[in-house]
């Protein structure tokens, strides 16, 4: 079975500092990681995913992600936050060969930036 | 193009009444998933369909619960009799890509807030 856990349920950031929304998978076999973002009564909007290929993947609004297979890592990242990202996250991940239903979405990070 | 549109927005109905969620996904895009989400549960996959198809209801919770899909741009999900446990946001979301296949991404409405009072 598949899974991923994002391990803090809260983050705090000052505006203008750097993030890291952390995320870490548990598959068989090679995984394809997703991050969504979501806004308060809105529904899930695709941030960044990796397939393949280069392990920093940059995705929407200045986020990248970098896949980190030996940690079974893909935390999220930006290098200066803004109020503005302040909204829930959810990292996804599933198999190839996988059908729909084996896209697991963790349990969701709260971001919080402060001005 | 519009995005996936979700009607109603927000839905309260009485136990035991019948409610009707609809979607209609983007255009072009021939995989559609219902999803719901709840504070206890995050988002659980209710049902996918692949151009207009079924494929994996397993997600459904109970008999009460049906979805269909009469043409490309069009869903619904029902549920009847309706319980104050199925209180939730229901999402409804599109990929350009079958899901297995590709590393497509899905696209999500604004979802419905159900209340069953």
């Amino acid at each position: 079975a598949q899974s991923v856990a994002q391990p803090e349920d809260q983050v705090n950031v000052a505006e203008g500092n750097p993030l890291t929304v952390k995320c870490t998978y548990s598959v068989s076999g090679n995984p394809y990681l997703f991050w969504y973002v979501q806004y308060p009564n809105r529904g899930l909007q695709f941030l960044l995913k990796y397939i393949t290929g280069d392990n920093l993947v940059k995705g929407s609004y200045g986020f990248e992600a970098e896949f980190n297979k030996s940690q079974t890592s893909f935390h999220l990242k930006k290098p200066s936050a803004l109020v503005s990202d302040s909204a829930l996250y959810f990292c996804a991940v599933r198999v190839p060969s996988g059908s729909a239903r084996q896209l697991t979405f963790g349990s969701g990070t709260q971001l919080t930036v402060l001005p | 193009d519009a995005g996936v549109i979700q009607s109603p927005r927000h839905e309260v109905t009485e136990m035991g009444q019948e409610v009707t969620l609809r979607c209609k996904p983007i255009s072009g895009h021939n995989s559609l998933f219902w999803y719901r989400q709840t504070m206890m549960r995050g988002l659980e996959l209710l049902i996918y369909f692949n151009n207009n198809v079924p494929i994996d209801d397993s997600g459904m919770p109970e008999d009460r619960f049906s979805a269909k899909m009469p043409n490309a741009s069009f869903s619904t999900l029902k549920i009847q009799p309706s319980e104050p446990r199925d209180s939730a946001v229901y999402f409804c979301a599109s990929s350009p890509f079958a899901q297995g296949l590709l590393g497509g991404e899905a696209f999500f409405g604004q979802g419905t807030r159900l209340t069953v009072v």
